[in-house]
């Protein structure tokens, strides 16, 4: 299916280890952005990026990188994990400029332990 | 303060009941508004865009207040299917495209 691929799906981490979440999309979006979501807070934005090429840092970029290699892939980098930094990770694509809806992956649960 | 934010909830009502849902942003700056539904932590879903003059979708309304600075969202008819977490979304142009959500808002619709 076309659309937003997220990858891992799960992953438990030890504290101090570095990984990185892969996001792709094949809708020839500009935007691209990823997220964070705890229980009752809603989804915080981490990073974004409005071009290939182009990132920016969101409401909660402590603790993490980003890489806008190409148009179609945004990668999250966790360089040293901290428990803090266990939550649902939502990857996303498209807004007003790329024809208004935002689709998203299906989540990465990443626990830190 | 968040950018957006929105009414915590729970709400909790009865079937067939009318319910409704604000979202203000601190923001006045150039947006577009959506509002976005989200089942049980899976990815949130797009239920409608929010337009300038308001518009509707069947037993959902949208609104927009400029001025003060909010938006709503009224559900009539309630169904248990409507039962979810539903998320104001702002569109920030003049910050590159950022994208804010609000906390959220959970409905639970009841027989």
């Amino acid at each position: 299916n076309a659309g937003v691929t997220q990858t891992p799906k799960f992953q438990v981490l030890k504290t101090g280890q570095s990984m990185t979440l892969q996001c792709a999309q094949d809708m020839n979006h500009n935007s691209m952005y990823w997220y964070r979501q705890d229980p009752g807070m809603g989804l915080r934005l981490i990073y974004y990026s409005a071009s290939e090429g182009t990132t920016d840092k969101g409401e909660v970029p402590n603790g993490y990188n980003v890489s806008r290699l190409n148009k179609r892939e945004f990668s999250l980098r966790l360089e040293s994990a901290a428990p803090s930094q266990t939550s649902v990770y939502f990857c996303a694509s498209g807004g007003p400029r790329s024809g208004n809806t935002i689709y998203f992956g299906e989540g990465s649960w990443l626990t830190v332990v | 303060r968040k950018e957006v934010e929105q009414d915590p909830g729970p709400f909790n009502v009865p079937e067939g009941a009318t319910v409704a849902f604000n979202c203000t942003y601190s923001n006045s700056a150039s947006q577009s508004f959506f509002w976005y539904r989200q089942d049980c932590r899976k990815e949130p879903k797009l239920l409608m865009s929010v337009y300038s003059s308001g518009n509707e979708d069947g037993r959902f309304t949208a609104q927009l207040n400029r001025a003060s600075q909010y938006i709503s969202l009224l559900i009539r008819d309630s169904k248990l299917s409507d039962s979810a977490t539903y998320l104001c979304v702002v569109y920030f142009y003049n910050q590159g495209g950022k994208l804010i959500f609000g906390q959220g808002t959970e409905l639970s619709v009841k027989p």
